[in-house]
This record gives structure tokens, sequence and C-alpha cells, in this order.
């Protein structure tokens, strides 16, 4: 069964510095991957997703990913981090067997912003 | 567009009680899921619907949840005689076939 690992359950950022959050994911192809974010009191959002191609996809809110095959990981990174980004990121994996969408989540990594 | 609505917002029940929560999907979305997310983890699938129909059920579904989604549009989940360990946050997702899911903010369970 496909797993995904997100190593880092809290990080704190100073507001402008950079920001790259960690994902790893365990499956035996190439799954389809994602970055959700949720608010306090808030749905998850999608931030981007990859499929195939391109493996540097751009999202929502200055937000990229990197797919590396090598590395089985997608990390999410940002250049200049804003308050508003305070919240907790989910990295997720689907199958890419056009059935179900059903999603596999990491654990989650919590982002604190500093002033 | 009115996104995924899920009601209530918060449910807090005595162990032993049965619960249902509600979940409206966006509209025109013929797939909705059904998620669970405790404390300090990311949502775990529990079933999904394509129309009316329910496809797939996780291990995590005991036989004292069920869910339905009779017409194909909104949907419940049920929750017979809560144990301590229901106590979680409930999320409804909804999408078109092979499209993004939009997920509702959540029915947050607290069982006493």
């Amino acid at each position: 069964a496909q797993s995904v690992t997100q190593p880092d359950i809290h990080i704190t950022v100073s507001e402008g510095a950079s920001l790259e959050l960690r994902c790893n994911y365990s499956y035996g192809a190439t799954p389809y991957l994602f970055w959700y974010v949720q608010s306090p009191g808030q749905g998850l959002q999608l931030l981007l997703k990859y499929f195939s191609g391109d493996t540097l996809v751009q999202g929502i809110k200055g937000f990229e990913a990197e797919f590396k095959r090598s590395q089985s990981s997608f990390n999410l990174r940002k250049p200049s981090v804003h308050w508003s980004d305070a919240a907790e990121y989910f990295c997720a994996v689907q199958i890419s067997n056009f059935g179900n969408e059903k999603l596999t989540f990491g654990t989650g990594t919590r982002l604190t912003i500093i002033p | 567009d009115t996104g995924v609505s899920q009601d209530p917002r918060h449910k807090i029940t005595k162990r032993g009680q049965n619960v249902t929560f509600r979940c409206d999907p966006i509209s025109e979305h013929n797939r909705l899921y059904w998620y669970r997310q405790t404390l300090g983890q990311g949502p775990e699938f529990l079933t999904y619907f394509q129309n009316e129909a329910q496809l797939e059920k996780s291990r995590l579904l005991s036989d004292r949840f069920s869910a339905e989604r009779p017409k194909g549009s909104f949907s419940t989940l049920e929750i017979q005689r809560t144990e301590q360990g229901d106590s979680a946050m409930y999320l409804c997702a909804s999408s078109r076939v092979r499209e993004k899911l939009f997920f509702g903010s959540g029915t947050q369970l607290s069982v006493l």
C-alpha cells in the first residue's frame, strides 16, 4: 500500500524567509502527488498537484513543488513566506488508476510564522 | 458554487449515543468522499460514493458506521453506539470524476 511521510511535525520560519516542507512517498509506481493546506476552521485547500510532465509544478499563493523520482520526494517550497501562510500542510498521494480518487495523506507539518 | 457544506460543525455526545452528520456536496459533483482526521494526523479515507452507489469502504469503517447517499446528492454518516475513540474531525469532499477534490470544513465530534 502507498504511504506518505512528512518528517517535520512543526516548522517555524521568519516572515519573508524561504520555506521548504518535505514529503516522501512509498509506492511501486509514480503516484499522483498533491499538497493541501488547512487553516483552523477551514477545509483542506489544494495548493498544487503533480500528475506527469514537468517535475517543477507551480501552485497557488506562490507555492511550488518539485517531484524527484530518484528520491521519492515531492517537497513544497516558497521563496518568501507571509504571516498568512501559517497553517497545517499535508502532502498526499493518489494511485493513478483512474478509478477511485482516494487520497492517502501524510501526518502534516504545522507551519508557524514569526515576525 | 457554494462549496461543500457539512452540518453540524461541532457535535458533543455521550458514549453509547448515536450521531448523524450531513454533507452537501457541490451540486454537479457525482463523487462524494468521507474522511476522518484525528489530532496530529492527516485525514484517513473512510468511504466514497459515485452518485448513490457506495463503491469502497475502508477497514476503518467498523460495523457501527454507516454512510448513505440516497439520491446521489447529499450524504449522511451515522455512528452508532459511539466510543471515545470515535472523537475526530469528519471531513466530506466531493468531485467530478478524475477531477480534484473539494473539502468541506468538517464536523468535529467529541465523545465524552
